[in-house]
Formats: structure tokens, sequence, C-alpha cells
């Protein structure tokens, strides 16, 4: 029940392209998913978040669509550039653990 | 704005010796979580502190350790080290429940 999964595991996108990432989760005491990105030597750094009560949350280029009752969430990147090429976790997380369930990432290459 | 500062970077220890892992959290924020990050393991929680009292536990076995202090900086330790535990050992900060934000971490290899 603690478990989010995410696919795909690796995406190549042109540039330009929307590229999307899906998750999906069973704990249903989750209240709170992020997506971070990562780049290699570095942390993962939170890009955006929704809560449950949304539907669809959009930062710039950047947008979550929210599905309560199926529990998926997937991150869309629109106009895809080069430098959106990193590794994407999804992650949940509840108000009794205070922690972050992550997904297994996805590895995204936007081509130029 | 200062951010999440873990130290050192980098680590290589043998088996059986023990580290000690350091992380100075943004100001303000009072909540410090670990996580183990592998190839084949992903990103897995190990323990969160509030306010130097430990509030969760991943499951890890009892070798993992960690405290906070009054400042909030945190740390985790290590004991016996096992090739397995060659990781990217990640601290994650929070004013509150939501909101984390991670350091670069610290690399451990065991040989």
């Amino acid at each position: 029940q603690q478990q989010v999964k995410q696919s795909p595991q690796s995406l190549i996108v042109q540039k330009g392209g929307i590229s999307i990432i899906n998750c999906a989760y069973e704990n249903t005491a989750f209240d709170y998913f992020p997506w971070y990105q990562q780049f290699p030597g570095k942390g993962p750094a939170l890009l955006i978040a929704i809560r449950p009560d949304v539907s669809e949350k959009k930062e710039g280029r950047f947008t979550i669509s929210f599905n309560k009752s199926a529990k998926q969430f997937s991150l869309h990147i629109m106009d895809s550039q080069p430098g959106d090429s990193a590794t994407y976790f999804c992650a949940a997380s509840s108000p009794y653990g205070n922690k972050l369930v992550f997904g297994a990432g996805t590895i995204l290459r936007v081509k130029s | 704005k200062a951010g999440v500062t873990q130290t050192p970077r980098y680590l290589i220890k043998t088996r059986g010796q023990q580290v000690t892992l350091s992380c100075s959290p943004i100001s303000g924020h009072r909540s410090v979580s670990w996580y183990q990050q592998t190839p084949g393991q992903g990103l897995q929680f190990l323990f969160e502190y509030f306010s130097e009292t430990q509030r969760n536990k991943g499951n890890f076995p009892g070798r993992f350790s960690g405290r906070q202090f009054s400042n909030s900086r945190s740390e985790m330790n290590v004991s016996t080290l096992e090739l397995g535990d060659s990781a990217l050992y990640l601290c994650a900060t929070s004013a509150g429940l939501y909101g984390y934000t991670f350091g670069s971490g610290t690399r451990l290899t065991v040989v």
C-alpha cells in the first residue's frame, strides 16, 4: 500500500514536444503529490506539487494532472527543451508518516 | 538563502567501519529527513526528525541511526558498514509537513 508506481522507465522526446510521465498509488491516505527533478550529482529538486482536492495544477511549462478516483497522477512537460533532460521522480506523502514515498524514476532525454 | 548543506560530499570507507554524515537544514526548517538512493532500490526513506525527536523510521536495520540537535542540524550514523550500504545519502528539510528541500547528498562508497 506504500508503493508508488511510475512509468515509463525512460523517455526520449524531440525538442518542442510534450513529455508525459505517469504515476499510480494505492494508499488513499496520501494527500500530497510532488514531482522532483534530479540532475546527475545533485539532489532532487521540487518541481511542482498537488493536493488531491485539485485536478490540475500548472506552473510554466509543467502541469500535474490528478485523477483521485483512479489514484493516478501525471506530469506533462510542454515545449520540452534539452535542458529538461534529467531524471524525474513522482512521490506521495501522507500526514501520518511525514515521509515521501518515491516512484522508481523516469530518465528523460530531450533531443535537439 | 542558503540551501540544505550536507557534509562530506564524498566518503570512502572499509567494510566493518562506521560513518557519520551531517546535514544542516535551511534556516527555520525544523523537520529533517534522510533518504538512501541506490540504482537498484531508488529513493528510500530512512527516518525523520523534528525538534530532536524521531517521528518516523523506514525499514532499515538498526545499524542505521540518526539524531537531531537543538539547532535542527542532524547527523546519521551507519555502523558496521556493508558493501550494500554504498549509496547516495540525501537529507531533506522542511518547515512543515510538505515542501521538502533536498541537499546534494553524501556519496558513500564501501570497499
